[in-house]
């Protein structure tokens, strides 16, 4: 089955800087790659996707790349405020069911003023 | 519009108790699942359903039970609960073939 792999564990930034993190899977097949944001005792929200026909997508301070040789793939933060502080999953899955997905261990966000 | 909403919030449970946690959508989604979040260890799929009638084991099943109760409904079921089963659980929905999930406030138990 799929593994996802996800760096780092906890990442702290100034606020105004940007954050990058890092994910990578196994299975080649794979070609839905969501992450979600999940504040502090909230529930996870989808915040970008992308799919395998596409290299990177953007939506406004939030982007995500994707390197299929490779088998990464990664979000990025411009520009970052303090209610980006959160828990990030990334997660892998072959297209057409969310049953299929596999989550990423999490990376907590902490932006500092 | 409620999206999706999970009961109890909090739960403390002694060990070999059972209980049931439930779950409900108004978005009218044919899919429905259960996670459970520990620390380090991200989500993982208990069991889920891809529509009414049906029902499936995820990653970790072992230990639960559900029900699709109708279209709206997806329960948990923990017949005898043990010190392992403490976690936060999260109900989830999705339309029919999408990949989108759209997550419960979570139910945090602790199974002393």
């Amino acid at each position: 089955g799929e593994n996802v792999e996800q760096h780092p564990s906890t990442l702290s930034v100034q606020e105004g800087d940007s954050a990058v993190i890092k994910c990578t899977y196994s299975d080649s097949a794979s070609n839905y790659f969501p992450w979600y944001k999940q504040e502090l005792g909230k529930r996870p929200q989808l915040i970008i996707d992308i799919r395998s026909n596409v290299g990177e997508k953007k939506d406004q301070r939030i982007a995500v790349t994707l390197n299929k040789t490779a088998k990464h793939f990664s979000l990025h933060i411009t520009e970052t405020q303090p209610e980006d502080s959160a828990v990030y999953f990334c997660a892998a899955s072959r297209t057409g069911t969310a049953s299929k997905l596999t989550f990423g261990t999490g990376t907590r966000l902490q932006v500092t003023l | 519009n409620a999206g999706v909403t999970q009961t109890p919030k909090f739960q403390v449970l002694k060990t070999g108790q059972s209980m049931t946690l439930q779950c409900a959508q108004d978005m009218n989604h044919n899919s429905m699942y259960w996670y459970r979040q520990d620390p380090g260890m991200g989500l993982r799929l208990i069991y889920y359903s891809a529509s009414e009638g049906t029902t499936d084991k995820g990653e970790v099943p072992n230990g639960y039970n559900v029900s699709r109760l109708n279209k709206r409904e997806f329960s948990l079921r923990l017949e005898s609960a043990a010190p392992s089963q403490t976690s936060v659980y999260f109900c989830a929905s999705s339309e029919t073939w999408t990949e989108k999930l759209f997550f419960g406030s979570g139910t945090q138990l602790s199974v002393l």
